[in-house]
């Protein structure tokens, strides 16, 4: 079974640049995730979706960051413009989906590391 | 609202002695714990899982949880530690019944001495 595939694996931009990062999760799972996970620091939640709607996006800064997952499937979260503090990695995950009875276990791809210079 | 403390940012452990990082939560429902691990410069991977089964969960390598409802914890244990556990360890819990939205943990890096 092939695991979530996440593009670039590295990025490397100036500040006020705008950056694209694609997840494409594991076949089959309703539910993804996009995560930042700054240096040291525990993954943060940015976007929850199910299928192509939105869980939660609380902690996204909406004013820069954007993510969509039009067809359910494969998604994008983008920023535009970065800042500094955007430094991170990028972590996408998905699991089976959002019911009383799924343990939503979520399986993670390799991650976008992300410097802002 | 839920939420994870992972008392302990750092544990130093000798290899073959024993392993314990420590977790507890809060939570309006019924939880879903999880440990996951990272090892440097890799993907998380999913250690163990509770789901409202029995208490005691075994994981991959030789890692264990036990889910304490009264003391709202759910502590990570091994029995004796090897070199390639060295990494970090996230303990996160996702309410069922709730928003079903996961709360990860701040981390607890593992070092281990040969």
């Amino acid at each position: 079974e092939a695991g979530v595939a996440q593009s670039p694996r590295y990025k490397i931009i100036e500040k006020r640049q705008s950056v694209a990062f694609w997840c494409n999760p594991i076949s089959g799972h309703a539910t993804l995730y996009w995560y930042q996970q700054i240096l040291g620091q525990g993954p943060k939640l940015l976007i929850q979706f199910q299928n192509n709607g939105v869980v939660d996006d609380s902690q996204l800064p909406k004013d820069r960051f954007s993510a969509e997952r039009l067809k359910g499937v494969d998604s994008t979260l983008k920023i535009q413009p970065a800042k500094l503090e955007d430094s991170a990695v990028y972590l996408c995950a998905s699991s089976l989906r959002l019911t009383s009875e799924s343990s939503y276990e979520q399986y993670f791809g390799p991650g976008t590391r992300l410097t802002v210079t | 609202a839920q939420s994870v403390t992972q008392l302990d940012s750092h544990v130093s452990v000798s290899e073959g002695t024993p392993v314990l990082l420590r977790c507890n939560y809060s939570s309006s429902y019924s939880p879903s714990l999880f440990w996951y691990v990272q090892h440097p410069n890799k993907g998380l991977q999913l250690l163990l899982k509770y789901t409202s089964a029995a208490t005691l969960v075994k994981g991959i390598n030789g890692f264990e949880a036990e889910f304490k409802k009264s003391e709202t914890s759910f502590h990570l244990t091994k029995p004796s530690a090897h070199m390639s556990d060295a990494a970090e360890y996230f303990c996160v819990v996702t309410e069922s019944g709730g928003s079903y939205i996961p709360t990860f943990g701040r981390g607890t890096s593992l070092i281990v001495h040969p």
